[in-house]
């Protein structure tokens, strides 16, 4: 089946050590998003990719990065992680919109632990 | 600006009735799509069920139909004949082209809980 896959599925590391996840589609979708979700929160989007194209939410700290090499995949980088960035963090995907909003498809998501 | 309100936290719900999952939302542009996601205590994001602000009809998908009130700008999920695994939290969300055709802006959620 087409999916959106998240590895790993549970991530732990040292405050400051730098951390990367991963995401893969085989959805063929142009665009993927990466989330933060808290405990008891909605998910916040953090940044997508339209294509290659790169699209930063104002809020988002420098400590977090991505890179998308190519459609399928997309990686998340947290430079150096501090206990409030411990969360779930999800990817999704979506089409282009073709006359009508299209939904996104989420991963199981990436539940991050800071020691 | 654009917001979703669920004003349900928790819900408890006896198995095999009937539940409404109440959204109201606000927004400015007369062109916008609403989403309800289901996320199981496992953490995934399901997508449910989708209505257009054009959309004629309410739509539906097997037990999930949305009860879309545009002039009151609400879209509440009804889920017919509950069962156990209904049990999880609920998000809705609008996207719309003032805040980027992609970009979801979700509630703040309601914890359903289905009862034997």
């Amino acid at each position: 089946d087409a999916m959106v896959i998240q590895n790993p599925r549970y991530q732990v590391t040292q405050f400051g050590k730098p951390v990367t996840l991963s995401c893969s589609q085989t959805l063929n979708h142009n665009v993927m998003y990466w989330y933060q979700q808290k405990s008891s929160q909605a998910p916040k989007l953090l940044f997508h990719y339209y294509d290659k194209d790169f699209n930063n939410e104002a809020d988002t700290p420098d400590n977090f990065q991505s890179r998308r090499p190519n459609t399928s995949f997309c990686f998340l980088d947290i430079r150096s992680p501090g206990l409030g960035d411990a969360a779930m963090y999800l990817c999704a995907t979506s089409r282009d919109r073709q006359g009508t909003y299209q939904p996104q498809h989420f991963g199981d998501g990436t539940r991050l632990s800071i020691l | 600006a654009q917001k979703i309100t669920q004003t349900q936290p928790g819900m408890f719900v006896q198995e095999k009735e009937a539940v409404t999952l109440d959204c109201t939302y606000d927004t400015s542009d007369p062109s916008y799509g609403l989403f309800w996601y289901k996320q199981p205590s496992s953490g995934e994001m399901i997508f449910l069920i989708y209505q257009g602000s054009y959309d004629q009809q309410n739509a539906t998908e097997g037990r999930y139909s949305l009860n879309f009130q545009k002039a009151r700008k609400s879209a509440n999920l009804v889920i017919s004949a509950s069962q156990l695994g209904d049990s999880a939290m609920y998000f809705c969300a609008i996207v719309n082209p003032n805040f980027g055709n992609e970009k979801l802006t979700f509630g703040t959620g309601t914890r359903l809980t289905i009862i034997p």
